[in-house]
């Protein structure tokens, strides 16, 4: 069965910082990947997502990632973060099962 | 549309009662997924549905858990009896083809057993 693991549980940074979310997963075939981001209190939203071609996805809110299909890798990066990405980031793999998400991951920035 | 629809939004319920939570897909798609996130396990996928039909309950942590989707616009999870354990929040989303587009998520109800 596939997984998803994301390696940083908590990251702490400070406004103007740079951001990067490590997501492996583990699976075979060809992939489809997302990000998810959960503000406090809200449902989980996308943020990017990669299906196929330019292996650097441009989302919303000045996020990008960068799927390595060598490394099973699909990291998440912003850089230079703002007091409004403090959020929880969800990492997603679909590989035609089913939809696993990582732990998560949650950004505190500070002011 | 008015995307995912959630009910109750939250919900307190005593150990041993019934629980039964409602979710309305968005028109159109044809999966729906139930979700369970807890601050020790994340997000797990409890099971989902494909044009109505369970396709994968192998998430569902036990018996006391039971889905139904009776039409393409209603789907329930129902606790029974429940625990203090199940307290968690639970999501419901939907998507129009399975892995190409992405999951629309609605916005959660909180359960909380006593």
């Amino acid at each position: 069965a596939q997984s998803v693991s994301q390696h940083n549980h908590h990251v702490i940074l400070s406004e103007a910082a740079s951001l990067e979310l490590g997501c492996n997963y583990s699976y075979g075939g060809t992939v489809n990947l997302f990000w998810y981001v959960q503000y406090p209190g809200q449902h989980l939203q996308l943020l990017l997502k990669y299906f196929s071609g330019d292996p650097l996805v441009k989302g919303i809110k000045g996020f990008e990632a960068e799927f390595i299909k060598s490394k099973f890798s699909f990291n998440l990066r912003k850089p230079s973060v703002q007091w409004s990405d403090t959020a929880e980031y969800f990492c997603a793999v679909n590989g035609g099962n089913d939809m696993r998400f990582g732990a998560g991951t949650r950004l505190t920035v500070k002011p | 549309d008015a995307g995912v629809i959630q009910s109750p939004r939250h919900e307190v319920t005593e150990m041993g009662q019934e629980v039964t939570l409602r979710c309305k897909p968005i028109s159109g798609h044809d999966y729906l997924f139930w979700y369970r996130q807890t601050m020790m396990r994340g997000l797990e996928l409890l099971i989902y549905f494909n044009n109505n039909v369970p396709i994968d309950d192998s998430g569902m942590p036990e018996d006391r858990f039971s889905a139904k989707m009776p039409n393409a616009s209603f789907s329930t999870l129902k606790i029974q009896p429940s625990e203090p354990r199940d307290s968690a929040v639970y999501f419901c989303a939907s998507s129009q083809t399975r892995g190409y587009t992405e999951a629309f998520f609605g916005q959660g109800t909180r359960l909380t057993v006593v």
